[in-house]
């Protein structure tokens, strides 16, 4: 059964600062990996999708990787905003194909002003 | 930009009340994904469609939910009789067949009371 961990659970970090946020998973043989934001009371936003052939994706500030292998995806926030704050989230499909998504909890996001 | 389109926003309802959430996907979306998000934990699939068909609903307690999505399109869940623990927020989100990229709804929050 995938299982999909995330640390750290919450990161308060001061703005213009790198950050990098962590995603484990315990089946390696994943379709891709996708990476949310959820802002309090919201649904859920599509930032970054990895297929498994791909080592990495940017989008913006944003640049995630994957290593299949060690069964481990990053999230790299570069100069960090107040507008960053949200909760993040990864998940993976069960299988291949249209299939739904194991989530992390998520990690808890407040950069300070 | 397209969007899943989720009604109502925001639901208080009394205990053993029967409750009912709407959502229409992306048009063209073939697969429907409805999912139930506790405060702090990540989403859990509760059942999802293939067009009109359900696909896994091994999730759902189908004592008390239903879901249907007739034409194939938009889908309804319903929830009779509401329990307190059914408070959260519950999420439809749909994927283009066959990539298995998920964009999700603002959710509806629930509140049973």
């Amino acid at each position: 059964k995938q299982e999909v961990t995330q640390i750290p659970a919450a990161l308060s970090v001061p703005e213009g600062e790198n950050l990098v946020l962590n995603c484990s998973f315990t089946d390696s043989a994943i379709y891709n990996l996708q990476w949310f934001r959820q802002d309090p009371g919201k649904g859920l936003t599509s930032l970054l999708l990895i297929q498994s052939s791909q080592r990495e994706q940017t989008s913006g500030r944003l640049n995630a990787s994957l290593d299949k292998s060690s069964g481990r995806s990053t999230l790299y926030i570069a100069a960090s905003q107040p507008g960053d704050s949200a909760t993040y989230l990864c998940a993976v499909p069960v299988h291949s194909g249209n299939t739904p998504l194991v989530f992390g909890k998520g990690t808890r996001l407040s950069v300070i002003a | 930009e397209a969007e899943v389109a989720q009604s109502p926003r925001y639901k208080i309802t009394e205990k053993s009340q029967a409750v009912a959430f709407w959502c229409d996907p992306i048009s063209g979306h073939a697969t429907l994904y409805w999912y139930r998000q506790i405060l702090g934990q990540g989403p859990e699939l509760l059942v999802q469609f293939q067009d009109e068909s359900v696909v896994d609903d091994s999730q759902l307690p189908k004592d008390r939910f239903s879901a249907e999505r007739l034409k194939g399109v938009d889908s309804t869940l319903k929830i009779q009789p509401a329990e307190l623990g059914d408070s959260a927020m519950y999420l439809c989100a749909s994927s283009p067949p066959p990539n298995t990229e998920a964009f999700f709804g603002q959710g509806t929050r629930l509140t049973v009371v």
